[in-house]
């Protein structure tokens, strides 16, 4: 099974908008609304952003928001701020208790 | 507060063995699934498999059947994931990683990950 399909990279201006696609198969995001969203530092863990397409973990800003249409999921982060320069991958149940992840995207603010 | 903790860095020889361990504290080690996800040097993070520690049940990700075995310890909180027949590709951070419930339980297993140890460093070479 291939990984899911993503950007290699996208990139902004402080408090511009970015939105990072996910696209993957009828058997994977589409089929399922389990996309979550990880966003990682170099040389750090992964820390989820999103989870179940649109649903934020306490603690992470509101400037983060995840959706879905058909079988591709998208990451929104409005009002980019230096911080939020890092890699993203989605990831998405895939049946028989499987997962996949998305290839990544490097998310620059210029 | 759930803290997952990795054992060290390890090198190991072309075609040996690699077990790495995931010791969790905190919540109930029994309510959740531990899986396991790899990152190759300046690569994506790759799903490699998760068992439900209450039940002893794992499932592979197809590439790495018949390679990998996850295990668990429920009398020290402890996950293990055993990859055999290394090969220089399979250089990558090991992260092990939780996800809330489990299939058949009394909570519905979740597909997302909250918690995340702090990767094991493997390093195969001759």
């Amino acid at each position: 099974q291939s990984a899911l399909t993503q950007p290699r990279s996208v990139s902004g201006s402080p408090g511009q908008s970015v939105t990072i696609s996910c696209t993957g198969t009828s058997s994977d995001v589409g089929g399922y609304n389990y996309v979550s969203w990880y966003q990682q530092h170099p040389g750090k863990a992964p820390k989820l952003m999103i989870y179940d397409v649109s649903k934020r973990p306490s603690g992470v800003p509101d400037r983060f928001s995840g959706s879905k249409s058909g079988n591709t999921a998208s990451l929104t982060i409005s009002g980019l701020q230096a911080e939020d320069e890092a890699d993203y991958y989605c990831c998405s149940y895939a049946g028989s208790y499987t997962l996949i992840f998305g290839t990544g995207t490097k998310v620059t603010v210029l | 507060q759930v803290q997952l903790v990795q054992s060290g860095a390890e090198v190991k020889k072309p075609g040996s063995s690699v077990k790495v361990s995931c010791k969790a504290s905190g919540g109930t080690f029994s309510s959740y699934t531990i899986s396991w996800v790899r990152q190759a040097p300046g690569q994506g993070l790759e799903w490699m498999g998760r068992i439900i520690p209450i039940l002893g049940i794992a499932n592979y990700a197809q590439k790495f059947q018949g390679r990998v075995t996850i295990t668990a310890d429920k009398s020290t909180s402890t996950a293990y994931m055993e990859l055999s027949s290394l090969r220089s590709e399979d250089t990558a951070v090991y992260y092990c990683a939780r996800a809330e419930g489990y299939s058949y339980g009394p909570v519905p297993e979740q597909y997302y990950f909250d918690y995340w140890g702090q990767g094991t460093l493997v390093t195969v070479s001759s």
